[in-house]
């Protein structure tokens, strides 16, 4: 089946660095990923739909040039938290939806700690 | 304001008991999926539902949308503390399959 590869699972940052999470289809090709926020024991935040070739489109409330999304081909969306400050620390989770197959798949997630 | 409500939000079963978490929207549902997470993971597909009155069943779990395709409900018969975890419901609004957007989610846990 579909296979998304999210990197990394972990990451601890210090404020005002900038961190970059990777999101790849391994087996299909995505035209359209998303990027999910998660908040303990909250439900999953769209943030924005990445489309290859193209500026990804953000939901209302999400800063595009706090979050910046490159969707360079068509196995890979990365997301970039800018000058990343404790309260963007969260559980950071993609997706994809492979044509062939039924139902959306996602990454294992990352967490992100900005201390 | 949230276009998905789960209810219940949290659920305490003891195991071989069934129980039902039910997802309403406040539009009308192109597809319905059902996720499961484990806390820090990712999202497990369950299983998705598109036509008004469908009803898919997979081991111990089945899932139902309604007729007017703006309620589902998931049933789990006799759980097992495997069935433990976060069930989000997740819908596409759009009827383009262009966006996903979850629901509050049902935390369940199953005691022995």
């Amino acid at each position: 089946g579909a296979v998304v590869s999210q990197h990394p699972s972990r990451v601890i940052c210090k404020s005002g660095t900038s961190v970059k999470i990777e999101c790849r289809s391994l087996d299909f090709q995505a035209t359209t990923m998303f990027w999910y926020r998660q908040f303990p024991k909250q439900s999953l935040m769209l943030m924005a739909t990445s489309n290859e070739g193209s500026k990804a489109t953000y939901e209302q409330g999400v800063e595009k040039d706090k979050f910046l999304i490159n969707h360079a081909s068509l196995t890979l969306s990365t997301l970039t938290v800018t000058s990343a400050h404790p309260e963007d620390s969260s559980f950071y989770i993609c997706s994809a939806r492979d044509q062939g197959s039924v139902g959306y798949t996602f990454g294992s997630g990352t967490r992100l700690t900005v201390v | 304001s949230q276009e998905l409500e789960q209810s219940p939000q949290s659920l305490i079963v003891q195991e071989g008991k069934n129980l039902t978490i039910n997802c309403t929207s406040s539009k009308t549902l192109y597809g319905l999926y059902w996720y499961k997470q484990k806390y820090g993971e990712g999202l497990i597909f369950l299983m998705m539902l598109q036509k008004g009155g469908e009803e898919k069943s997979h081991e111990k779990i089945t899932a139902k949308l309604d007729e007017k395709k703006q309620q589902s409900s998931l049933h789990i018969t006799a759980s097992q503390p495997s069935h433990a975890g976060i069930y989000l419901c997740g819908a596409d609004n759009t009827g383009t399959a262009s966006k996903l957007t979850f629901g509050t989610g049902t935390r369940l846990q199953v005691t022995l």
